[in-house]
């Protein structure tokens, strides 16, 4: 069974930064891409970035376009997602996301980012 | 790009009714559709890939319907557990995810 745990969140000025990682086990994450999705507090769900299962290709959303970096290490089995610049409005939810055929098959808990001052 | 919509955003419904919720999306997407249910506190889960196929072990009163533009998600009797948030989801050639704007499920 596959299992993805996220880590990394926490409490965070504007203007400032973090790295996200999200631990994946329970299958060949070699052959996989994996999204981040987040949801902010009393919206939807938000599509960030993607990665294939090489690394060879990433994709994001522009609205995290320029500040947020997504990278894997196919070694560790992990992806990361390094945020610079953060503002308030990316307090969120973080979750990563095993990519499979057209969809998100398999979702972490989440991590919890708050931009504060 | 291509944007999803979703009616209602909400409803309330009681335990053993039958559930109904619409998405339909700007342009014509084939059956490239998914619906995720959302509980607070928990992360989302898949029940539904390719507009009309039950993922492995999500309960067969969970359905998907639709192709092209218009797509339908029923829960055939409510039941308590249900209650969640609703999403359906469109993922692109570039395989970025597009998501709907979420309908929430309430007991009456």
């Amino acid at each position: 069974q596959a299992q993805l745990v996220e880590s990394g969140g926490g409490v965070v000025q504007p203007g400032g930064s973090l790295r996200l990682s999200c631990a994946a086990s329970g299958y060949m994450f070699t052959i996989y891409g994996m999204h981040w999705v987040r949801q902010a507090p009393g919206k939807g769900l938000e599509w960030l970035t993607f990665i294939f299962h090489d690394g060879s290709k990433k994709y994001y959303a522009d609205s995290v376009q320029g500040r947020f970096t997504i990278s894997r290490d196919n070694s560790r089995n992990t992806v990361s997602l390094q945020m610079n610049n953060l503002r308030a409005e990316d307090t969120a939810i973080y979750y990563c996301v095993r990519y499979n055929s057209g969809r998100g098959d398999y979702w972490g808990q989440g991590t919890l980012v708050t931009v504060s001052s | 790009d291509i944007q999803m919509t979703q009616s209602p955003s909400s409803l309330s419904a009681s335990v053993g009714d039958r559930v109904t919720i619409a998405c339909q999306a700007s342009q014509d997407i084939s059956n490239s559709l998914n619906w995720y249910q959302h509980k607070p506190g928990k992360a989302p889960k898949l029940l539904i890939y390719d507009a009309s196929t039950l993922e492995v072990g999500v309960p067969s009163r969970f359905s998907g319907s639709g192709s092209g533009s218009d797509f339908t998600f029923t829960i055939s009797s409510l039941q308590p557990e249900d209650i969640a948030t609703y999403y359906c989801q469109y993922t692109d050639e570039l395989l970025r995810f597009t998501f709907g704007p979420g309908t929430r499920v309430d007991l009456k």
